[in-house]
């Protein structure tokens, strides 16, 4: 059981905007800053939004990460077949001492 | 080029030592925290350790305390991860990654990851 709460799985079409939740508690989320990571099939995790909201150089502007008390999210638009991946969402734990990881988002593009 | 190469795994028994380097290069190690990440076969990321980029401050998740520990040598721009009484659940792929900070912010560059399996 992941501390940061994720849906297993999320689907969309070509072109549609999907968005991914992570639920988590004031002693993560609700005071430390969210980053979110993707990781294809076979390959390393790739850093996509870092600081509830900031995208590193190279990560397209159709990922938007937004932050709201205690909850954070992925939005997605103009979805495309090569989205398809594991997306995670993390943060620093306070009462843990520790980074936390959410359980993973499953991204199926149909 | 920033990027960071792990080594150092393999198949070791339960209750054996294992220790894993990984070489960064491109950019300066002290200049940002270091993390190691595991992902256990068909499971999700989980975080290991992380050791703030003055050496300061060392943080490892609750399941590893007390059996592994993270180490750098700076003169080699290495960091490494020491793993003492290895268990079956300790096998996975382990990810050497850096920090866009100083301390634990968010993990800016991967490397490929060096695969642990603990089995007798």
């Amino acid at each position: 059981q992941s501390v940061l709460t994720q849906p297993p799985s999320a689907s969309g079409t070509p072109g549609q905007r999907v968005t991914i939740s992570c639920s988590g508690s004031s002693s993560n989320i609700g005071s430390n800053t969210v980053n979110w990571y993707q990781q294809l099939p076979g390959t390393a995790p790739k850093l996509l939004i870092h600081s509830n909201n900031q995208r590193p150089s190279g990560v397209p502007d159709r990922f938007f990460g937004s932050r709201s008390g205690t909850s954070a999210s992925l939005a997605i638009s103009g979805l495309q077949s090569e989205d398809e991946a594991d997306y995670y969402c993390a943060a620093w734990d306070d009462s843990l001492d520790g980074h936390v990881f959410g359980g993973g988002t499953k991204l199926t593009v149909l | 080029q920033v990027q960071v190469v792990e080594s150092g795994g393999g198949v070791v028994q339960p209750g054996r030592s294992l220790r894993l380097s990984c070489a960064a290069s491109g950019f300066t190690l002290s200049r940002h925290g270091m993390h190691w990440v595991r992902q256990a076969p068909g499971k999700g990321l989980e975080w290991v350790a992380v050791m703030w980029y003055d050496g300061s401050k060392k943080k490892y998740v609750e399941s590893v305390k007390g059996r592994f520990t993270i180490s750098r040598d700076n003169s080699k721009s290495t960091l490494f991860l020491q793993m003492n009484s290895l268990r079956a659940e300790d096998t996975a792929v382990y990810y050497c990654a850096r920090d866009v900070g100083l301390t634990s912010n968010g993990m800016d560059v991967w490397g490929q990851g060096t695969t642990v399996t603990v089995s007798s």
